[in-house]
């Protein structure tokens, strides 16, 4: 089956970066691209952008653009998303989750989520 | 402030019938983007409910069922039951310059 596996909770100073990683298995890595996601504290879903898994071609959210990388190591089905210059604004649960298809943003599984905190 | 609107809440009493609604414009929902709906239980990662604006994945109820006219979709949930109580997100993807993969804000049921 289909599974995504996260990174365990991080805590990072602000100015830091962070790496979060995603372990997929059961189906191909590089038929479909990964999305990030991230909820802060009681709210909404955002979107940090995705990357094909095959191609390697990233799209970042403007508001994250500069900020945040993408990669991927295929031989691992494994996804990564690093962000950098973190802010306190920047705690949250980040999500990874599969698209269905290469190009697609209909996110059929999705990671159990990893939190990042940002402290002094 | 997200640029899927979506009420903050609805209610309903058990068996009753809630919907929710998700308004975005011409440059996402209105352009001919699909809607995608996912219910999240607290503590817990999203799930996905309804995908390409009506359609259900395996093992979601009948009784959730999604529209999409113009720029706004909507998620009805008939004969709500206690499990139904989550937050639901419609998802969508934006052609101007913010996203370009936008969620709503949000939508909490609570079954009374």
């Amino acid at each position: 089956q289909v599974q995504l596996v996260q990174s365990g909770a991080e805590v990072r100073k602000p100015g830091a970066s962070v790496k979060v990683s995603c372990k997929t298995s059961g189906y191909t890595f590089t038929r479909n691209a990964i999305h990030w996601v991230r909820q802060a504290p009681g709210q909404s879903l955002e979107s940090l952008g995705w990357m094909h898994t095959g191609n390697g071609n990233r799209i970042y959210s403007q508001k994250f653009q500069g900020r945040v990388t993408f990669t991927r190591d295929t031989s691992a089905s494994t996804a990564y998303m690093e962000l950098s210059n973190l802010k306190f604004e920047d705690r949250a649960v980040y999500y990874c989750a599969r698209a269905n298809g290469s190009g697609s943003y209909l996110l059929d599984f999705w990671g159990q989520g990893t939190l990042v905190a940002v402290s002094p | 402030q997200s640029v899927l609107t979506q009420p903050p809440s609805v209610s309903g009493a058990p068996g009753q019938r809630v919907s929710i609604s998700c308004t975005g414009s011409s440059s996402n929902i209105g352009s001919g983007y699909d809607v995608h709906w996912y219910k999240q239980l607290p503590g817990t990662a999203p799930k996905l409910l309804i995908y390409g604006n009506g359609n259900r994945p395996s093992g979601v109820p009948d009784r959730f069922s999604g529209s999409k006219s113009g720029t706004s979709a909507s998620l009805a949930i008939a004969g709500l039951q206690a499990e139904d109580e989550a937050d639901y997100y419609c998802q969508s993807y934006d052609s101007g310059l913010i996203g370009p993969v936008l969620f709503g804000g949000g939508t909490k049921v609570t079954v009374l």
